[in-house]
């Protein structure tokens, strides 16, 4: 069964570095989205993207996130600066527009700013 | 009032029992609906869509009332490995899914 991947599984970082995470989207899928899950909260939209360009972005996707479709089958999401705050799970999901909004999610990255 | 709004649990119930949540929603332009699951440190997992006549996958049951603007998911015949985070998810547009906190049902031997 095809499925979203994400790497890296787990990603150490201090704080105001750049960071990359990365994600394969299920190969037919045109919609891509990120969302992130802080600790014992509840999962939070941040962005969609569909046709090489943002759909949708939250309040949360502030200046310092950006999304890329660097080639045809990875999306990645940047961190410019970060922060304690952006430490949380980041999972990325995709979907199929046939399907209507069903949203497949990969395993998730586990941000640790420090 | 929330977008999305669930009773967080936990829900503590035996093997073979039947559980059901509510889930409410605030947007009445809402389309579409869903239950996933969240086991603890995973991904959510897509369990069902909840269509307007409501639907059935093996034991579970979703059931939507625009009117009252309430979702809901009925499991039967409870499992072990039922117990999970319940999330209930409603669109906010066409391209964004809002997340409820989810409800946590523990199932017993």
């Amino acid at each position: 069964e095809p499925e979203v991947t994400q790497t890296p599984s787990h990603q150490v970082t201090q704080m105001g570095q750049e960071v990359i995470l990365r994600c394969v989207p299920i190969s037919n899928h045109l919609y891509f989205y990120w969302y992130r899950q802080i600790l014992g909260q509840k999962v939070e939209f941040l962005v969609s993207f569909y046709n090489n360009e943002i759909s949708e972005k939250s309040e949360i996707f502030d200046d310092q996130f950006s999304v890329e479709r660097p080639d045809g089958s990875n999306f990645t999401l940047k961190i410019r600066s970060t922060k304690l705050e952006d430490s949380a799970m980041y999972f990325c999901a995709s979907s199929d527009p046939k399907g209507g909004q069903d949203q497949f999610f990969g395993p998730g990255t586990r941000l640790t700013v420090l | 009032r929330k977008e999305v709004e669930q009773d967080p649990g936990p829900f503590n119930v035996p093997e073979g029992a039947t559980v059901a949540f509510n889930c409410t929603y605030s947007n009445s332009a809402s389309q579409s609906f869903f239950w996933y699951r969240q086991d603890c440190r995973k991904e959510p997992k897509l369990l069902m869509s909840v269509y307007s006549s409501g639907n059935e996958d093996g034991r579970f049951t979703a059931q939507l009332n625009r009117a009252s603007q309430y979702i809901s998911l009925l499991i039967r015949d409870s499992k072990l490995s039922d117990s999970a985070t319940y999330l209930c998810v409603v669109d906010s547009s066409a391209s964004k899914i809002i997340f409820g906190s989810g409800t946590r049902l523990s199932i017993r031997p």
